[in-house]
């Protein structure tokens, strides 16, 4: 089963609107964390919001919010007042905690990514 | 600027051929994470190192090997290199300092593209 569930491979958005990217993940582990990358054209990959397993706030980051739903295994990532630069690739991920005290491997898993394209 | 370096931007090679990716991370991180990207199976880990030890192992061909120095910068080696092997590799840091909070978060550097021809 996949870990990482991005289900919208394309999504469009007029300049200035907001854009809902969804995320959903799955996940025995009760410690995690859920990240939101931002890939452009150019390649790099650009870290843009964290929310952690326990976290009882939602995070926000600027214009990045990320609705997190526990209880139904979602991060979506929501954009506000969209900009001709968010057009990118944006990617999901979580990471779980499979060790304590600097012991463990916090490595990343990935969803295949939603396109977003921002049309003025 | 994520403040993890890599080198060589661009790499083009040819199949059996064995080449070395570079990768200095972020000052003071302890970790570095090296990815794959390709268009057929994503952006998949390959392998950790903490420390100068390896600490994790994911979808990691034989072919390919890694090492951390004490320096912290770190090397990720690709030999008998395959058609297959075309893809953007990423190197990524983070402190891992035992947090499991947003410290732990991973910085990406800007990836070398690896062309086997």
């Amino acid at each position: 089963a996949q870990k990482i569930t991005q289900t919208q491979p394309g999504m469009f958005v007029q300049e200035k609107e907001a854009v809902t990217l969804d995320c959903t993940y799955d996940t025995s582990d009760p410690s995690y964390g859920l990240f939101w990358y931002k890939q452009p054209s150019s390649g790099e990959m650009i870290f843009l919001i964290y929310q952690g397993s326990y976290d009882q706030q939602n995070a926000t980051e600027g214009r990045y919010s990320l609705n997190f739903q526990k209880a139904r295994k979602s991060a979506n990532l929501v954009i506000s007042a969209s900009q001709l630069g968010d057009s990118a690739m944006y990617f999901c991920a979580m990471r779980e905690d499979t060790g304590g005290s600097g012991a463990g491997s916090y490595q990343l898993t990935f969803g295949k990514g939603t396109k977003l394209s921002v049309i003025p | 600027d994520s403040g993890v370096t890599q080198t060589p931007k661009h790499l083009i090679t040819a199949t059996g051929q064995r080449v070395t990716l570079r990768c200095s991370p972020r000052s003071g991180d302890l970790s570095v994470y090296w990815y794959q990207q390709s268009l057929d199976q994503g952006l998949q880990f390959l392998i950790q190192y903490y420390n100068g030890e390896e600490r994790a192992k994911g979808n990691i061909l034989e072919r390919f090997s890694a090492q951390q120095f004490p320096d912290l910068h770190s090397e990720l080696n690709l030999s008998s290199l395959e058609l297959g092997d075309s893809a953007l590799y990423f190197c990524a840091s983070s402190a891992d300092a035992g947090t499991s909070g947003r410290t732990d978060t991973q910085y990406f550097g800007p990836g070398t593209r690896l062309t086997v021809l």
